[in-house]
């Protein structure tokens, strides 16, 4: 049974940084890329980016490049997602998400992280 | 960034009532299209990939159609735990972009 834990809630204030932290179980490989999606209070899902957790290879959506940076650990099981300068309009929930290609069949139980001054 | 169009935003219909649908994308992703279920304070489910192919475990009430640009998710008949809000995403090309949802509640 494939699980994604994700870290607690965050409070960070404008300009600053914030890491959450994906650990996953079930699975003896990292089969599939990791991605990074968030939801803003009230809104659709928005995607981030991903990660080959076997060789750490990423992808970043352009809106994000050069503040958002995804990372793993040297066992591939733990993956990070560091957004940095943070906005007002970055508070929101933000999963982890794997599966087949782009289909997200195993999500995370997702990490609120709140801007706020 | 291809650009997705849900419709309707929101919806109410009763236990039972058959429930359509519609996605529309700003060009072709033939059929790259996943569609996912969302109850409030949890995490999206995955319900149909790849336009029609249903998702291990989900009930065969759900079921998706399409090619191109146009999509469609029907509910055949609508259950208590089908009550929650809909999204549709395209896996055709980064960055992945999804729907603006639609919320089904009840009548």
């Amino acid at each position: 049974q494939v699980q994604l834990v994700q870290s607690g809630a965050e409070v960070k204030k404008p300009g600053a940084s914030v890491k959450v932290s994906c650990k996953s179980s079930g699975y003896t490989l990292p089969t599939y890329a990791m991605h990074w999606v968030r939801q803003a209070p009230g809104q659709t899902l928005e995607w981030l980016a991903w990660i080959n957790p076997r060789n750490g290879n990423t992808i970043y959506s352009q809106k994000f490049q050069g503040r958002v940076t995804i990372t793993r650990d040297t066992s591939a099981t733990t993956v990070y997602m560091e957004l940095s300068s943070l906005r007002y309009e970055d508070t929101a929930v933000y999963y982890c998400a794997m599966g087949a290609y782009y289909n997200y069949e195993y999500w995370g139980q997702g990490t609120l992280v709140t801007v706020s001054s | 960034d291809i650009q997705m169009t849900q419709s309707p935003s929101s919806l109410s219909a009763s236990v039972g009532d058959r429930v359509t649908i519609t996605c529309r994308t700003s060009q072709s992703i033939s059929s790259y299209l996943n569609w996912y279920q969302q109850r409030p304070g949890k995490a999206p489910k995955l319900l149909i990939y790849a336009a029609s192919s249903l998702q291990s475990g989900v009930p065969s009430r759900f079921s998706g159609s399409g090619s191109g640009t146009d999509f469609t998710l029907t509910i055949s008949s609508l259950q208590l735990e089908d009550f929650a809000t809909y999204y549709c995403q395209q896996s055709f090309s980064t960055p992945v972009t999804f729907g603006p949802g639609t919320k089904v509640d009840i009548k």
